[in-house]
């Protein structure tokens, strides 16, 4: 069974720029989370998608956006990037709201 | 406001002994507990994870324990393995929803 599936591993962008991260979750999995892990702050909740419908959402500004498609696929994108949104971003996916989440290996994002 | 703390940045073990992880938090609303183990630039994989219902797990050489009056959790690693060296990661979860709400995590370093 395959596991969490993140693309790209590793980007790198300039400010201003915007990004689009990709996830596949587990077969089987609809519900698709979204964090954001950084040196300071630690892993942070960016947003959960169920259904294709976003069920809750993180502190984050406006700039930090999903969507999930019909095959449970997500996206986030970030728009106009700063240097803090240089981070590791996660993607985890579970089977419903109680069971345990299953991470992917992470799009490490560098804002330069 | 951080609502799952894990209070020790580090923790070294030698091998063979038990590490003791421990974790607290203050939302009453969280009823299901888990730990991850994270490798540098990977994501975090799941270990075990226990309901609000019990006070105990057992899964292999890991056993988590929950006391809900004292809003404390703990996670042991019998006997602890060099391999067993990575941060581990208490996480929260309530309401329904998937979302995982992290503490900072704790650097196990075992030696040989």
């Amino acid at each position: 069974k395959a596991g969490v599936t993140q693309t790209p591993r590793y980007l790198i962008k300039t400010r201003g720029q915007q990004v689009t991260l990709s996830c596949s979750p587990i077969s089987g999995h609809r519900s698709v989370s979204w964090y954001q892990q950084t040196p300071g702050q630690g892993l942070q909740f960016l947003f959960e998608y169920f259904s294709e419908t976003q069920r809750n959402k993180g502190n984050f500004p406006g700039r930090f956006s999903g969507r999930q498609f019909s095959n449970s696929r997500s996206e986030m994108n970030v728009s106009t990037l700063e240097l803090g949104d240089s981070a590791l971003y996660l993607c985890a996916s579970s089977w419903d709201s109680r069971g345990e989440a299953f991470f992917g290996q992470g799009t490490r994002l560098t804002v330069v | 406001d951080q609502q799952v703390k894990q209070n020790s940045p580090s923790l070294s073990v030698q091998e063979g002994r038990i590490s003791i992880l421990n974790c607290d938090y203050t939302n009453s609303m969280f009823d299901y507990f888990l730990w991850y183990k994270k490798y540098p630039a990977e994501g975090p994989t799941f270990l075990i994870s226990i309901s609000s219902i019990k006070d105990k797990n057992e899964d292999g050489r890991f056993t988590v324990f929950l006391n809900k009056s004292a809003k404390h959790l703990s996670l042991h690693i019998v006997p602890s393995q060099p391999g067993d060296s990575a941060v581990y990661f208490c996480a929260a979860n309530g309401s329904g929803y998937s979302t995982l709400t992290f503490g900072k995590g704790t650097m196990l370093l075992v030696s040989p």
